[in-house]
C-alpha cells in the first residue's frame, strides 16, 4: 500500500525556518517524481514545489521562490521542505503528494499524505 | 501561469446529477485532473486525463474537456459525494501545477 506521511509541522514565528519531511513508503520512492501541495485554513489547494526522480529537475511556485528549498534522500525515501523567512500567509497544512504522468503527458496526483500543519504566528 | 475559475458551490438533489465547470484559456488543449476533498481529509485523485478513472472510483464520476471549459460530471448523487472538488493542471510554459478555485458541492 501506497504511504507517505508528513511530519515536522508546529507553531513558528514569522521570519523563522521550519524543516518538513514526508517519509514514503510501498512503492520505488526512487522512481517517482514527487510534490509538495499546501491548503491555508478554509482555502484551496496550492501547489508549492516538485523535485524530479534524482532531484535534476525542481520547480517552485512564485510566492515561495527564494524561500523555500525541496530535496530528497532516496536512500532514506524520504522528501524534505527547507522553509525558511516565513510568513503569515505560508500557514497552512502541507501535504506532499505522487506525481503521475498520463497518457495525454498531464501530470497529476495519485497519492497524498495526511498533511502537516505549518502555522506561523507572532 | 494559468487560472483555472471554478464555481464556489453546487447543490443537487439525491439521485441527480451535479456537474463542475473549470474554466480557463484554451484548457482543452491541457489534460485536466480532478480530486474530491472531503473536511479534514487529504484530496482524492477521481478523474485524470480529463476523464480516466483510478481504480476503485465509482462510474459515477466522469469527465469532459473542450475549448475553455473542463467539465466533472457526478450521476445518481449520493450524500457521500458531498465534499469540496478542485480540477488541476500541469502549465508546460511556466512548469507550474495549477489547481483551480474550487467547487463546494452540497447534496440538498
Amino acid at each position: 500500500e501506497v504511504q507517505l506521511v508528513e511530519s515536522g509541522g508546529g507553531l513558528v514565528k514569522p521570519g523563522g525556518s521550519l524543516r518538513l519531511s514526508c517519509a514514503a513508503s510501498g512503492f520505488t520512492f526512487s522512481s517517482y517524481t514527487i510534490n509538495w501541495v499546501r491548503q491555508a485554513p478554509g482555502r484551496g489547494l496550492e501547489w508549492v514545489s516538485s523535485i524530479s526522480t534524482s532531484g535534476g529537475y525542481i520547480y517552485y511556485a512564485d510566492s515561495v521562490k527564494g524561500r523555500f528549498t525541496i530535496s530528497r534522500d532516496n536512500a532514506k525515501n524520504s522528501l524534505y521542505l527547507q522553509m525558511n523567512s516565513l510568513r503569515a500567509e505560508d500557514t497552512a497544512v502541507y501535504y506532499c503528494a505522487r506525481e503521475r504522468v498520463g497518457e495525454l503527458q498531464g501530470y497529476y496526483f495519485d497519492s497524498w499524505g495526511q498533511g502537516t500543519l505549518v502555522t506561523v504566528s507572532s | 501561469s494559468s487560472m483555472l475559475t471554478q464555481p464556489p458551490s453546487v447543490s443537487v438533489a439525491p439521485g441527480q446529477t451535479a456537474r463542475i465547470t473549470c474554466g480557463g484559456n484554451n484548457i482543452g488543449s491541457k489534460s485536466v485532473h480532478w480530486y474530491q476533498q472531503k473536511p479534514g481529509q487529504a484530496p482524492v485523485l477521481v478523474v485524470y486525463d480529463d476523464g480516466d478513472r483510478p481504480s476503485g472510483i465509482p462510474e459515477r464520476f466522469s469527465g469532459s474537456n473542450s475549448g475553455n471549459t473542463a467539465t466533472l460530471t457526478i450521476s445518481r448523487v449520493e450524500a457521500g459525494d458531498e465534499a469540496a472538488y478542485y480540477c488541476q493542471v500541469w502549465d508546460s510554459g511556466s512548469f507550474h501545477c495549477v489547481f483551480g478555485t474550487g467547487t463546494e458541492v452540497t447534496v440538498v
